[in-house]
């Protein structure tokens, strides 16, 4: 199994800035994902980040906007650019080894 | 493209009723089905999974069974307790390379139950 964790858990962030997000896996994993959690709505993926070359994004998103590393098999980022009201949302990590899928707990972000 | 309907919330019940959360999917291929669980202020938990047709995925009471006939995955508890109040989200992963840990949610049902 694997367990991930993220930092921050949550942040409130002001209109226009930027922030980026932690997640680390406690044993290495073949693929990992980022999704975002709407206020009442469901998941939605975000990108696929892969290790040592550029994130693969899901329709309506692009890198300007949520810039993703993945430097190693246990570790990636994502940045939420620019941010507006709007991106308020729970980001997850996801990550995947040969049999099984992972959630990260969230980060819970509000936008004022 | 692959899809995940289940049925609208919240749904509300009394401690030991019986619980059915209706799911359908589309997709192209085998999906793997699952159902996640989400208490309140936690994160994404798996409940079960089934990865073929008529399998039964059951964990902590719940069950659902993979039936590619009706292309459904309903979650059924026969007798609910006040700690399974939580939102139950029924997902599908396809195993095709492009689409391999890619899961498609649906929206979602927030289930309360009361003592």
């Amino acid at each position: 199994s694997a367990v991930i964790s993220q930092k921050p858990s949550r942040d409130i962030c002001q209109r226009g800035t930027s922030l980026t997000i932690q997640c680390q896996v406690d044993s290495q994993v073949t693929m990992m994902f980022w999704y975002r959690q709407q206020p009442g709505q469901s998941l939605t993926l975000i990108a696929t980040a892969n290790q040592g070359s550029e994130a693969t994004y899901e329709s309506g998103f692009v890198i300007d906007k949520f810039p993703i590393s993945r430097p190693n098999l246990t570790f990636s980022t994502l940045t939420v650019s620019n941010m507006s009201p709007e991106d308020s949302s729970i980001y997850l990590c996801s990550a995947r080894t040969a049999n099984e899928q992972f959630f990260g707990p969230g980060t819970r972000l509000t936008v004022l | 493209g692959n899809s995940v309907t289940q049925m609208e919330g919240p749904v509300t019940l009394s401690e030991e009723a019986f619980l059915t959360i209706n799911c359908t999917y589309t997709a192209t291929g085998y999906p793997s089905l699952f159902w996640y669980v989400q208490y309140p202020g936690e994160g994404l938990q798996l409940l079960l999974k089934a990865t073929k047709a008529d399998d039964k995925g059951s964990n902590k009471g719940f069950e659902a069974t993979y039936r590619k006939e009706t292309t459904s995955f309903h979650l059924e508890k026969g007798s609910v307790q006040v700690s399974d109040s939580a939102v139950y989200f029924c997902a599908l992963t396809s195993l095709t390379t492009d689409s391999w840990g890619k899961f498609q949610f649906g929206a979602g049902t927030q289930v309360v139950v009361t003592p």
